[in-house]
């Protein structure tokens, strides 16, 4: 059973245009959430986070929106520039006894033509 | 700041023989260190937790006796694949967080993975 999910496997947007990525999550108790950015052969390097006290946090040319009540959180990128073309995985970092450990989502190639 | 680093990048091996892989933060104390393997075109699968001076936590499905993981010190944790066999080739990708009380609590900084083909 998938806990956190990135239904589209694949993005493709103009360059200067909006990146939205989108993610779902299962479990109402995960309380911290991240996207990370990762290129082949390489380990993920970490873009933005949000913790579930919090709805927006930016950063730069990043933003992350979370909406509990539909247990959903994306990820903007504007201006989308090709440098960001990536694998973007959610991941959701779990409460309680298993704090710290980060569940991952399925990820979404993101393309950006100029 | 926050960098993790993995030695080998790369390794090629016979079937058999075992693997051991290291995986350092080299600008701050990881009390924790988690291991992930991921297949081509999946997602990042988390195989166990260590917390430095302790035994390894394993997720389910995965053997214990065959990815042993030892996190000696505050900055340096270990995976040896021992009799590795084909379907143990796969990516390899460590990463650690820091105590309670720091920027990194909440996040997991990654390696550059560990590209493992067992022949």
């Amino acid at each position: 059973d998938q806990q956190v999910k990135q239904n589209s496997p694949s993005l493709s947007v103009q360059e200067g245009r909006i990146s939205i990525l989108n993610c779902d999550y299962t479990n109402s108790m995960f309380d911290y959430f991240l996207w990370y950015k990762k290129y082949p052969a390489e380990g993920p390097t970490f873009l933005i986070s949000i913790s579930s006290i919090k709805d927006k946090n930016e950063d730069g040319r990043f933003t992350v929106f979370l909406n509990k009540s539909a247990k959903h959180l994306s990820l903007h990128i504007v201006p989308s520039q090709p440098g960001d073309s990536a694998v973007y995985f959610c991941a959701v970092n779990a409460g309680g006894t298993s704090y710290g450990k980060l569940t991952f989502g399925q990820g979404t190639i993101l393309t950006v033509h100029p | 700041g926050a960098v993790v680093s993995q030695h080998p990048s790369r390794v090629i091996c016979k079937s058999g023989t075992s693997v051991k892989i290291e995986c350092r933060s080299l600008d701050f104390q990881a009390t924790t260190m988690f291991w992930y393997r991921q297949f081509p075109k999946q997602s990042l699968m988390l195989m166990a937790t260590s917390n430095e001076g302790s035994k390894a936590t394993y997720e389910q499905g995965v053997e214990k006796d065959k990815f042993l993981i030892n996190h000696a010190s505050l900055t340096l944790s270990t995976l040896t694949v021992t009799s590795a066999h084909p379907e143990d080739s796969s990516f390899y990708i460590c990463s650690a967080r820091s105590g309670r009380g720091t920027r990194s609590y909440n996040e997991q900084f990654f390696g550059p993975g560990t590209r493992l083909t067992v022949l």
